[in-house]
Order: structure tokens, then sequence, then C-alpha cells
């Protein structure tokens, strides 16, 4: 059984910091892509980057370009998303979500985490 | 950025109903279109994929068609456990963008 378990998210200041983990179990990690998504409260859903099976190409939404960096540890089965320069408007629940075939379809997701982004 | 525009944004339906919802892409995207249903405070759920195809275990009572730039999502005997929110998603152009939503509720 598939399984992505994200860690990480919480309570942050404008200006500050965070990073987050998604841990990836039941399936060959290194065959995939694999993506953060986001989603605002009580907003739609937002894709915010991807990385490639070897960590050798990154793709960013403008939004985030610059502020966020996209890793992973494919020995340890796992997924980061390092977040600097938060922004009130990056509050959300963050998604790891194992992507198909780049850009999706994102065909198993993470239970989410929440960053709060306030003063 | 491709728009993806659904409709309508809410509706009320009743168990037993055939339930449409559409989605329109700002530009041809072929037939890379993706659907999620989504339940409150759980993650998205994919339920068919490249515009057409079911995902394993999802029920055969959703069904997808259309291409280029308009689809839709069927449902044809709404279920209790279908009240959801569901959102398309293209992945033809970068960035994956999505639909705003459709939240099916009960009448």
């Amino acid at each position: 059984e598939v399984q992505l378990v994200e860690s990480g998210g919480g309570l942050v200041q404008p200006g500050g910091s965070l990073r987050l983990s998604c841990e990836a179990s039941g399936f060959s990690f290194t065959s995939f892509w694999m993506s953060w998504l986001r989603q605002a409260p009580g907003k739609g859903l937002e894709w915010v980057a991807n990385i490639k099976q070897d960590g050798s190409a990154k793709y960013y939404v403008d939004s985030v370009e610059g502020r966020f960096s996209i890793s992973r540890d494919n020995a340890k089965n796992s997924l980061y998303l390092q977040m600097n320069s938060l922004r009130v408007d990056d509050t959300a629940v963050y998604y790891c979500a194992r992507d198909d075939a780049r850009n999706g379809p994102f065909d198993s997701w993470g239970q989410g985490t929440l960053v709060t982004v306030s003063s | 950025d491709i728009e993806m525009t659904q409709s309508p944004s809410s509706l009320s339906a009743s168990v037993g109903d055939r339930v449409t919802i559409t989605c329109q892409a700002s530009q041809d995207i072929s037939d890379f279109l993706n659907w999620y249903q989504q339940k409150p405070g759980k993650a998205p759920n994919l339920l068919i994929y490249n515009a057409i195809n079911l995902e394993t275990g999802v029920p055969s009572r959703f069904s997808g068609s259309g291409s280029g730039s308009d689809f839709t999502l069927t449902i044809s005997t709404l279920q209790p456990e279908d009240f959801a929110t569901y959102y398309c998603q293209q992945y033809d152009n970068f960035p994956p963008t999505f639909g705003g939503g459709t939240k099916v509720e009960i009448k």
C-alpha cells in the first residue's frame, strides 16, 4: 500500500523558515517524480513544486520561486520542502503527492501538514 | 498559465441523481485532464486520468469525457459517499493547474 506521511508544519512568523518532510513507503520511490501541492484554508488546490526521480530537475510555481526549495533523499525514501521568507499568503495545508508523469496525475497523496504564517 | 474553469461551483442533488460537472480549459489541452474528489479534512483522491480513464478502485458510476478544451465528469447514480468537492486538473502545460472546484451537496 502506498503511504505518504508529511511532517514539519506549524506556526511561523512572516519572514521565517520551515522545512517540511514527507516519508514514502509501499512503492519504488526512485521510480517517480514527486510533488508538493498546497491548499489555503477554504480555497482550491495549487501545485507548488516537483522533483525528478534522481533530483536532477526541479520546478516551481512562480509565487514560490527563489523562496522554496524541493529536495529528496532516495536512500531514506523522503521528500523535503525548505520554505524561506514565508509570507502570510503561504498559509495552507501542504500535501506531498506521487507524480505519475511529471505535473500529474497525482495518484497518491499524504494526509497534509498545516503551515500557518502569522505574527 | 492555463486557466481551468469549472461549473457549477456548487450544486445540490439527491441520492440516485445523475450529476454532471464541466471543466473548460483556456486553451487546447488534448486529453491531459484529471479529476479528483476531496472530502472535508481529507486529501484529494484521483478519480479519472487522461480525461476518460478510471483510476483503479474507483466505482464505475464515475466517468469522464471530453478532449481539447471541454471536459465532463459524470456521476451516474449519486451515492451518499459522493458528497464532496471535485476538482479538474490539466497537465498539458507547465505549471499544472486546477479548476476552482465543484461542491456537491445533499439536497
